[in-house]
């Protein structure tokens, strides 16, 4: 098990309503990466923060924004939700001294109706 | 384009056999790394094991082992005396190293793993 912790774990909203999901860091890891998972496929990788930085954008549209705190926690925000963005968030930590390994936590499964 | 290939969308093994998930990737870089992710039902993903792209063996851990074929482009997973527990989705992920820039990972499309008894 890691130490990556999200929440909430469940959630559901409304088209056109904003969520925000919550990240912890393994301790140690001052690179925190979002991924979007939806049903069926891989995981698409979002957006990355270091040190409070982003570090590097996927292909996701800026009503997708983030935040990464001085203890390296990370909030992600998505504003006027669309039914497709139902699917599994997934957060994970990663620092240079581990080799960049990312570990995952449990993830957060987003329902937009 | 960076790209991982899972052709596999579904295999089965006996309890106690070997199985060999396969991977293939395509980058034009030199210098990246190779994942095999486990994902429950639960959802979590559970990292399994890493080889770099300049390692000269192939990486163990556990009953888990990556068969690297740089020529060819491959990291097949191979686990070892399958365990009712080890029935899960399975990902091959690549991370390419670009000077500390972004250190993202592209995923493939995942193999379901069914251990029967």
């Amino acid at each position: 098990e890691t130490g990556v912790t999200q929440s909430p774990t469940h959630l559901i909203k409304t088209r056109g309503q904003q969520v925000t999901l919550r990240c912890s860091s393994q301790s140690g890891h001052n690179t925190v990466s979002w991924y979007q998972q939806a049903l069926g496929q891989g995981p698409q990788f979002i957006f990355q923060y270091y040190r409070e930085e982003e570090n590097g954008r996927g292909n996701f549209p800026p009503r997708f924004s983030g935040l990464q705190f001085p203890n390296y926690s990370s909030e992600l925000n998505v504003n006027a939700l669309e039914l497709d963005d139902s699917a599994l968030y997934l957060c994970a930590s990663s620092s240079r001294e581990d080799k960049n390994i990312q570990y995952f936590g449990a993830g957060t499964r987003l329902s937009v109706l | 384009a960076q790209k991982i290939t899972q052709t596999q969308p579904g295999m089965f093994v006996q309890e106690k056999e070997a199985v060999t998930l396969d991977c293939t990737y395509d980058t034009s870089d030199q210098s990246y790394g190779l994942f095999w992710y486990k994902q429950p039902s639960s959802g979590e993903m559970i990292f399994l094991i890493y080889q770099g792209s300049y390692d000269e063996q192939n990486a163990t851990e556990g009953r888990y082992s990556l068969n690297f074929q740089k020529a060819r482009k491959s990291a097949n997973l191979v686990i070892s005396a399958s365990q009712l527990g080890d029935s899960a989705m399975y990902f091959c992920a690549m991370r390419v190293l670009r000077g500390g820039a972004t250190n993202k990972l592209i995923f493939g499309t995942g193999t379901l793993l069914a251990v029967q008894p």
